[in-house]
């Protein structure tokens, strides 16, 4: 099974701020790797799929990057709405799917 | 606009058994894989089951292999979970989730509650 892990757990930015979050893999996922944004009582949110292509409707501020084993989620200029647990999710090697825990991103 | 709603969830003593359901509407229901995925209370997203478009073919969570089963009515655009023998760890919200692109997940439900509890 392919263990994801997210760092930081929690992230506080300014508005406008630039937010980098991380998910390492244990073993190679290649560029199968996606982000979700999931904020209390709604529905996950697809941002990124291929480790870099951004879902449908997804701005541009939202952006993927990175293969193997190290990945990055980067919000370039943080909005208040961006608030929200977000989560990476490999596809490389399954079943399982496999999530990692999450990083929490705050608004200063 | 993709529409997916479960329902079915609620109180159950371990052991016992509970069939969600979720109904998807504005999309080719038989084109798509599907997902269960559950978030337990203040923890994160867990996959739990996948079933092809067809219904062919089935995946599971080692966690739920042997005791939950996924199936689809494909004419009636609905997917089911029946689980069985519950555990108290079984206990979260269970969302449906269609399986877009390279196994992702592009649209979800907002999930039903199960909890396991005597």
């Amino acid at each position: 099974e392919v263990v994801l892990t997210q760092s930081p757990a929690t992230l506080s930015v300014s508005p406008g701020e630039r937010a980098i979050l991380s998910c390492r893999a244990s073993q190679s996922v290649s560029t199968s790797l996606a982000w979700y944004q999931h904020k209390p009582g709604q529905a996950p949110r697809l941002l990124i799929y291929g480790s870099s292509t951004r879902a449908t409707g997804i701005p541009a501020r939202f952006s993927g990057s990175g293969s193997g084993t190290e990945f990055t989620l980067t919000i370039s200029s943080l909005q208040s709405e961006d608030s929200a647990v977000y989560y990476c999710q490999q596809y490389h090697n399954w079943p399982p799917l496999t999530f990692g825990g999450g990083t929490e991103v705050e608004i200063k | 606009e993709v529409h997916l709603v479960e329902s079915g969830g609620g109180l159950v003593q371990p052991g016992g058994s509970l069939r969600l359901s979720c109904a998807a509407s504005e999309f080719t229901f038989s084109n798509y894989a599907m997902s269960w995925v559950r978030q337990a209370p203040g923890k994160g997203l867990e996959w739990v089951s996948a079933i092809s478009g067809s219904g062919a073919t089935t995946y599971y969570a080692d966690s739920v292999r042997g005791r939950f089963a996924i199936s689809r009515d494909n004419s009636k655009n609905t997917l089911f979970l029946q689980m069985n023998s519950l555990r108290v760890e079984d206990t979260a919200v269970y969302s449906c989730a269609k399986v877009g692109t390279l196994v992702t997940h592009d649209y979800w439900g907002q999930g039903t509650l199960v909890t396991v509890s005597s």
